[in-house]
């Protein structure tokens, strides 16, 4: 069974702060992370499908970046919107398998306040 | 681009009723689309895997006589509920992965919240 963390469960921060939380996944046989945000009503968003050990990408005030060798990857809100706030959920790969089957952490609930 | 939809969004049945969720891809065709149920403050948790065409391959512990997947066409996969109970009351999402894409990105479609009573 592979195990995905994702930290903290939950954040609240003030409009205009930066904040970034963490994913968790094991560091052998990576294949790639992905990360989501997911707002309540709607689908899951991809922000990123992250395969590189030291890969950094960036949309917007979003950024993540990767360790595959110790296994997590961060993910950065720069000055935080209200409209950020979201469940955002990351997702390891595992390589060999043929139809990318993703295993989920249980989300980082954030919450912008104005 | 990449939109998959789902119906219904809520459903309310009888214990012993069978329900469908319909996944649809929208502008895209999926060579194969993921099933996945959520638990209260749980994480998406995958059922089954279909590919268009052939039979679906479930996770350890999921009951394939009790969720029945078929996957029809490019655009379209089922997920039928048979004999519903109250246990089963969840969330469950599709997605779809699109043909050609590489490093497998999933399409999600915005789920289904099942309520049995």
């Amino acid at each position: 069974i592979l195990n995905v963390e994702q930290s903290p469960q939950s954040l609240h921060v003030q409009e205009g702060d930066s904040t970034n939380f963490t994913c968790s996944f094991p560091s052998s046989n990576f294949y790639a992370l992905h990360w989501y945000r997911w707002e309540t009503a709607k689908s899951p968003e991809a922000l990123f499908v992250m395969t590189l050990n030291g890969d950094e990408k960036k949309k917007g005030r979003i950024s993540a970046t990767l360790n595959t060798k110790e296994g997590y990857s961060y993910l950065y809100i720069k000055g935080s919107q209200p409209e950020d706030s979201a469940t955002y959920l990351c997702a390891f790969r595992v390589g060999g398998t043929s139809y990318g089957k993703l295993t989920f952490g249980q989300g980082t609930i954030l919450t912008v306040h104005p | 681009g990449a939109v998959v939809s789902q119906h219904p969004s809520r459903v309310i049945c009888k214990s012993g009723t069978s329900v469908k969720i319909e996944c649809r891809s929208l502008d895209f065709q999926a060579t194969t689309m993921f099933w996945y149920r959520q638990f209260p403050k749980k994480s998406l948790m995958l059922m089954a895997t279909s590919n268009e065409g052939s039979k679906a391959t479930y996770e350890q512990g999921v009951e394939k006589d009790k969720f029945l997947i078929n996957h029809a066409s490019l655009t379209l996969s089922t997920l039928t509920v048979t004999s519903a109970h109250p246990e089963d009351s969840s969330f469950y999402i599709c997605s779809a992965r699109r043909v050609g894409d590489s490093y497998n990105e999933q399409f999600f479609g915005p789920g289904t919240r099942l309520t049995v009573l």
